[in-house]
């Protein structure tokens, strides 16, 4: 069945720091992958996403790459902050649906 | 805030017994999808809705079933609880199937 793997599960940063959390999916047919950020007692939150047609998508400090080939995407995360500490998932639509897979998520912990 | 709402906050309730959770999708979407968070399980989709009619179906129990109303909210009802339901319940919403999936606060429940 569809997969979607995370790694790495924990990532402790030193604040400045970049962190990259890397997902591949098994869907040859996923065309869009969402990453989002949820904080202790909330929803998750959608930081970014990217379609299948692109490489590379970038918002400020957060960016995102596709290697459709290799069926992996990675979340970057420069300058990182006390505030970007948080858990990060990764997702990709279920083939034929538009059902999320998750990933298991990473732990972002970023040290002041 | 996402603009989804999702109620209760809370729910402590018995094993054996029913409940309703409700969410209300952001304003002009019309895809609603339910999700359940648990320590060892992850994000799992649950089911979708689109404009009322049931679009996709996860791994959702036979204790489980939810509902699309005209006005688009959606409710969620859990019968029969077991201690093994306990959990985060998230409920997404989009403007249509296939485009950004904007998560609701949760509602976490407790079943003793």
């Amino acid at each position: 069945g569809e997969n979607v793997e995370q790694h790495p599960s924990t990532l402790s940063v030193q604040e400045g720091d970049s962190a990259v959390i890397k997902c591949t999916y098994s869907d040859s047919a996923s065309n869009y992958f969402p990453w989002y950020k949820q904080e202790l007692g909330k929803g998750p939150q959608l930081i970014i996403d990217i379609r299948s047609n692109v490489g590379e998508k970038k918002d400020q400090r957060i960016a995102v790459t596709l290697n459709k080939t290799a069926k992996h995407f990675s979340l970057h995360i420069t300058e990182t902050q006390p505030e970007d500490s948080a858990v990060y998932f990764c997702a990709a639509p279920s083939s034929g649906t538009y059902k999320y897979i998750f990933g298991t998520g990473t732990r972002l912990k970023v040290l002041a | 805030d996402s603009g989804v709402t999702q109620t209760p906050k809370h729910l402590i309730t018995a094993t054996g017994q029913r409940v309703t959770l409700r969410c209300s999708p952001r304003s002009g979407d019309l895809s609603v999808y339910w999700y359940q968070q648990s320590l060892d399980q992850g994000l799992q989709f649950l089911i979708q809705y689109y404009n009322g009619e049931e679009r996709a179906k996860g791994n959702i129990l036979e204790r489980f079933s939810a509902q699309q109303f005209p006005d688009l909210h959606s409710e969620l009802n859990l019968s029969s609880l077991e201690l093994g339901d306990s959990a985060l319940y998230f409920c997404a919403s989009s403007v249509a199937a296939g485009r950004e999936q904007f998560f609701g606060p949760g509602t976490r429940l407790t079943v003793l």
